[in-house]
């Protein structure tokens, strides 16, 4: 157990609608980081918060959002959806030490028809 | 553009001998290195990392080594266990970037140990 908490485990909607994503780190961790892994492909890094904050921004598109609440747990808004957009989504959380390993959670499975 | 490549998308190895995992990097600015196991239905779990002022790495049963000229690293398990039987990922990240974002990821290699 990674200590990294992620809801829903499976998410199935339809194309156009929107979804909210939600992740609570590890006591402690300041850091979330959200990753997607669509079929056959390595985590693609979407964005990363510290306390609060953006820290850190990578391929995430338009349609996708996040932030990071007082109480550090993080959500991943995805709007438009597309069949594309059916992926696994990853959070991740790390500690304040330098390089710090990232904890995984289990993922949120999202399946767009 | 896939900056951190695993070529190999599986690996089959007999309990007891030797599993080596590979991975290549394209962006020089690189400069720390990690592995990650992955069970099925699970999220990522590190294994082991590097950073490039080293060749190795130990942990126990795995080691890593990096081969900085080469733009190459690989994973030795050794000896194998049934256990080991997961999907590795290499990742990759570079000094500029606070702490681990940005982490770059190959697209992963599944080790089956065979009993």
């Amino acid at each position: 157990d990674s200590g990294v908490t992620q809801t829903p485990k499976h998410l199935i909607t339809a194309t156009g609608q929107r979804v909210t994503l939600r992740c609570s780190p590890r006591s402690g961790d300041l850091s979330v980081y959200w990753y997607q892994q669509s079929l056959d492909q390595g985590l693609q890094f979407l964005i990363q918060y510290y306390n609060g904050e953006e820290r850190a921004k990578g391929n995430i598109l338009e349609r996708f959002s996040a932030q990071q609440f007082p109480d550090l747990h993080s959500e991943l808004n995805l709007s438009s959806l597309e069949l594309g957009d059916s992926a696994l989504y990853f959070c991740a959380s790390s500690g304040q030490g330098f390089r710090s390993p990232l904890h995984f959670g289990n993922g949120t499975r999202l399946t767009v028809t | 553009d896939q900056q951190v490549k695993q070529n190999s998308p599986s690996l089959s190895v007999q309990e007891g001998r030797i599993s080596i995992l590979n991975c290549d990097y394209t962006n020089s600015m690189f400069d720390y290195f990690l592995w990650y196991k992955k069970y099925p239905a699970e999220g990522p779990t590190f294994l082991i990392s590097i950073s490039s002022i080293k060749d190795k790495n130990e942990d126990g049963r795995f080691t890593v080594f990096l081969n900085k000229s080469a733009k190459h690293l690989s994973l030795h398990i050794v000896p194998s266990q049934p256990g080991d039987s997961a999907v590795y990922f290499c990742a990759a990240s570079a000094s500029y970037a606070f702490g681990n974002e940005k982490l770059t990821f190959g697209t992963g290699t599944r080790l089956t140990i065979i009993p």
